[in-house]
């Protein structure tokens, strides 16, 4: 059973602030990590995915990984209303995707 | 990027019926589909992988004779609920991967299926 578990929330951060998400899993073969940005009623749509330990940088997001703890989070700096949405995390193993619960953000203008 | 997209966005059928969902990829092939169902506040569940010219592959509990799936062409899926019942009212995603794009799935803007 491959899982993926994440904080269901919600978060809330002031309008400028950093927001922290969390995700672990718990199959050390899993290949590549994903976050998704969900709005309701939408389908997912990709925020970044990482793939080596480390940090990776795009705009405002930085996705972190340490396949040591199995654990991966997105750093969302300069939080804005518009990114209040479910964030999720999915991680690929073999050809298949799977996905956390999604973590709840509420960013408060 | 790569766009898939799904139709109908949205279905309302009578308990009983049978509802035919079609997830198609735009502008590339994809060898490998994926259908996901998501209720209420809750996460996609993976309900199955559809191979192109091959039978799906279904997670543990998803009944293959309730939900069909038929990956005819390298960019047309479908998934049929039949005699749908009101527990099958969910928010059904579909996706697919393009080759070129090993590490991505792309998905559908989802169809909102209602079961009366």
């Amino acid at each position: 059973q491959k899982e993926v578990e994440q904080n269901s929330g919600p978060l809330s951060v002031p309008e400028g602030a950093i927001a922290s998400l969390n995700c672990t899993y718990s199959d050390r073969g899993s290949q590549s990590f994903f976050w998704y940005r969900q709005y309701s009623g939408k389908s997912p749509e990709l925020i970044m995915f990482i793939y080596s330990n480390g940090d990776k940088e795009d705009g405002r997001f930085t996705a972190q990984l340490n396949k040591a703890s199995q654990y991966v989070s997105l750093l969302i700096r300069d939080s804005q209303p518009s990114d209040s949405a479910t964030y999720l995390c999915a991680v690929r193993f073999g050809n298949q995707f799977y996905f956390g619960t999604g973590t709840s953000l509420t960013v408060i203008p | 990027g790569a766009v898939v997209s799904q139709h109908p966005s949205w279905v309302i059928c009578k308990s009983g019926t049978s509802v035919k969902i079609e997830c198609r990829s735009l502008d590339f092939q994809a060898t490998t589909m994926f259908w996901y169902r998501q209720f209420p506040k809750q996460s996609l569940m993976l309900m199955a992988t559809s191979n192109e010219g091959s039978k799906a592959t279904y997670e543990q509990g998803v009944e293959k004779d309730k939900f069909l799936i038929n990956h005819a062409s390298l960019t047309l899926s479908t998934l049929t609920v039949t005699s749908a019942h009101p527990e099958d009212s969910s928010f059904y995603i579909c996706s697919a991967r393009d080759p070129g794009a090993d590490t991505e799935q792309f998905f559908g803007p989802g169809t909102r299926l209602t079961v009366l």
